[in-house]
């Protein structure tokens, strides 16, 4: 069985600050780890994964995550938030059981201060 | 432009009027997948399908039904709908490649059953 836990499911901060929200996944094998973004009035599209090899994952608009194996984690970082960065994130994993469906979280909404 | 489409955005009924949520997608993915956003609960899923003809159940699928007579539509059937049915529809996709085949997202269908 496979299962994602978001930590907090508001996280705000102010423009320019560090953006960091937290995933810990479960899984019975090695995962494959998803961040989804989601703006206001949209769906959900994919802003990173992780496979397998470099542990650091850069995607799309600044942001980036690490899997960490012994922490059962894989956090989304960006270094200095923008406006534009206020959406609602979702981390997924999928692999458990040879299973393609993915498993999501239950989201972190971030907020943007000027 | 690869891209899976969901019509209505917006859908206002009465208790028990059946409706059709439609879903199509052009990249010839042969998974699509039902889901249902609701606040604090984030992303569940309704129906999935793995191909034309073959469909699942998901987590929460009562109150629902799903047909995929060809590849690239899968349309999501409420044949009675209740106010609990009342929530933000989305219909994905992902070709079968492997476990880290990401998932492309509709914009979604607002439903609102009085």
């Amino acid at each position: 069985a496979q299962s994602v836990t978001q930590l907090g499911s508001h996280v705000s901060v102010s423009e320019g600050a560090l953006v960091l929200l937290r995933c810990n996944y479960s899984s019975s094998v090695p995962p494959y780890l998803f961040w989804y973004v989601q703006y206001p009035n949209q769906g959900l599209q994919l802003l990173l994964k992780y496979t397998t090899g470099a542990t650091l994952v850069k995607g799309i608009n600044g942001f980036e995550a690490e899997f960490k194996k012994s922490e059962t984690s894989f956090h989304l970082t960006k270094p200095s938030a923008h406006m534009s960065d206020a959406a609602e994130y979702f981390c997924a994993v999928s692999g458990s059981g040879g299973s393609y469906i993915p498993t999501f979280g239950r989201g972190t909404s971030l907020i943007v201060h000027p | 432009e690869a891209q899976v489409t969901q019509n209505p955005r917006y859908l206002i009924t009465v208790t028990g009027k059946k409706l059709t949520v439609t879903c199509s997608q052009n990249m010839n993915h042969e998974y699509m997948s039902w889901y249902r956003q609701d606040p604090g609960l984030g992303l569940r899923q309704i129906y999935y399908s793995m191909n034309v003809e073959v469909t699942d159940k998901g987590d929460v699928p009562e109150g629902y039904k799903v047909s995929r007579k060809e590849k690239r539509n899968f349309p999501l059937i409420l044949e009675s709908p209740s106010p609990n049915q009342t929530s933000l529809y989305f219909c994905a996709s992902s070709s079968l490649t492997g476990n880290n085949s990401p998932l492309h997202f509709g914009n979604g269908t607002r439903l609102t059953v009085t």
